[in-house]
């Protein structure tokens, strides 16, 4: 699977759309880009995921470069319940995907009143 | 639903004690795993499986036994437990065929700490 970068802290106002990016410069053409979140110590959530179209879902959008090296989630209004680490993974989908499902360090998001 | 559910979610033990963390889903999910958090690691993952009678290793097996005899459990066991395997343990599962989403669903962990 490939490997994701990521900036280990970023800092956001409340309110303010908060736009987390991600790099994957090895991605293979079919991996998914997935994104989860960790609130304080409890288990991660997931959020979004998509392969090479801009998804939007309740809690977040994923916009996808086009050459796939890269993405951002866009949390668009982000409150202080959004304070929690991010995690950006790459995967293939099917049963072969979980087998190599691993989550670095993420991004710490933290939001400012 | 349940979903995940993870005891106990707090355990303290001795060097060279055994202990099993439990981990049992309810959505009938062929997937499950289990990881470890310490800080500034990530989660790193211990032991996987995609069924019944069906197991496999992950990044950082040692240590660690698992076992898969029903779908909806999936026991972690420490046999003989180090001081290096204090941590907080999360048990994951989710969907292979069908319908896959590929999400992953988390427990709400375990810590334990050995002494």
């Amino acid at each position: 699977d490939a490997k994701t970068t990521q900036p280990p802290s970023m800092d956001c106002a409340e309110g303010r759309a908060a736009n987390l990016p991600c790099n994957h410069s090895t991605i293979s053409g079919n991996e998914y880009v997935y994104w989860y979140r960790q609130i304080h110590s409890q288990g991660p959530q997931y959020i979004i995921h998509g392969l090479k179209n801009n998804e939007t879902n309740e809690m977040a959008s994923l916009i996808i470069t086009e050459d796939r090296k890269s993405s951002t989630l866009i949390l668009p209004h982000a409150t202080l319940r959004d304070t929690a680490v991010y995690y950006c993974i790459v995967r293939v989908e099917g049963p072969g995907g979980y087998q190599k499902v691993t989550f670095g360090i993420g991004t710490k998001l933290q939001v400012i009143p | 639903n349940a979903g995940v559910t993870q005891t106990p979610k707090f355990q303290v033990l001795k060097t060279g004690q055994s202990m099993t963390l439990q981990c049992a889903q309810d959505m009938n999910h062929e997937y499950m795993s289990w990881y470890r958090q310490d800080p500034g690691m990530g989660l790193r993952l211990i032991h996987y499986s995609v069924g019944a009678g069906i197991t496999d290793q992950g990044e950082v097996p040692n240590g660690y036994n698992v076992s898969r005899s029903t779908t909806e459990d999936f026991p972690l066991r420490l046999l003989s437990a180090a001081p290096s395997q204090t941590s907080v343990y999360f048990c994951a599962s989710g969907p292979v065929a069908g319908r896959n989403t590929g999400e992953l669903f988390f427990g709400e962990g375990s810590r334990l700490t050995v002494l």
